[in-house]
């Protein structure tokens, strides 16, 4: 157990609808991170925030978003859901210390993940 | 950018073989190396890692030496089991994108009685 958790585990829903999908990071973790994991494209790196604020995008698409709430659990949020948005969404943290240059902080512990199928 | 490459899989072993995945890097810097491991169904956990060069990760059973000289970090286990089955991915931490990590395609490994 990672510390990590994440809801729904699983999502079946629509083309065109809007899904949320929530993160709760390990204690004391201030950095999350949202990757998508499908067949053809790998682990594709999302979208990053820290204590709150966003630090780094990715290739995310302008119909997704995220945000993380003052107890630091992030959601995502997929909209005019496509089939190609089919995928593992997983969330991670990190204790993410940027300023820090200690390299061993970007550890990062990953949740089971959210498995979204769209139809 | 920053970037692993991992050996195609998948890789079919038989219980009690040995073990090499091998994975390269390309990156500005000496970043931290991780190996991942997906089981099936499930998350990713992190196995290994190494922060600076001829640092050598273990954990399980498995080994990995950051190798500055070949920009190397394979993977390697003496004697795998049919638990090990799974898929295994190389990471490094990308500096342009919040230190967010870059993984290889991954290996799926099959261990067979």
């Amino acid at each position: 157990d990672s510390g990590v958790t994440q809801t729904p585990k699983h999502l079946i829903t629509a083309t065109g609808q809007r899904v949320t999908l929530r993160c709760s990071p390990r204690s004391g973790d201030l950095s999350v991170y949202w990757y998508q994991q499908s067949l053809d494209q790998g682990l594709q790196f999302l979208i990053q925030y820290y204590n709150g604020e966003e630090r780094a995008k990715g290739n995310i698409l302008e119909r997704f978003s995220a945000q993380q709430f003052p107890d630091l659990h992030s959601e995502l949020n997929l909209s005019s859901l496509e089939l190609g948005d089919s995928a593992l969404y997983f969330c991670a943290s990190s204790v993410g210390d940027l300023t820090s240059g200690r390299t061993s902080s970007y550890e990062q512990y990953f949740g089971p993940g959210t498995r979204l199928t769209v139809t | 950018g920053d970037s692993v490459t991992q050996m195609e899989g998948p890789v079919t072993l038989s219980e009690e073989a040995f073990l090499t995945i091998n994975c390269t890097y390309t990156a500005t810097g000496y970043p931290s190396l991780f190996w991942y491991v997906q089981y099936p169904g499930e998350g990713l956990q992190l196995l290994l890692k190494a922060t600076k060069a001829d640092d050598k990760g273990s954990n399980k059973g498995f080994e990995a030496t950051y190798r500055k000289e070949t920009t190397s970090f394979h993977l390697e286990k003496g004697s795998v089991q049919v638990s090990d089955s799974a898929v295994y991915f190389c990471a490094l931490p990308n500096s342009n994108s919040g230190y967010a990590l870059n993984f290889g395609k991954g290996t799926s490994l099959l261990v067979t009685p």
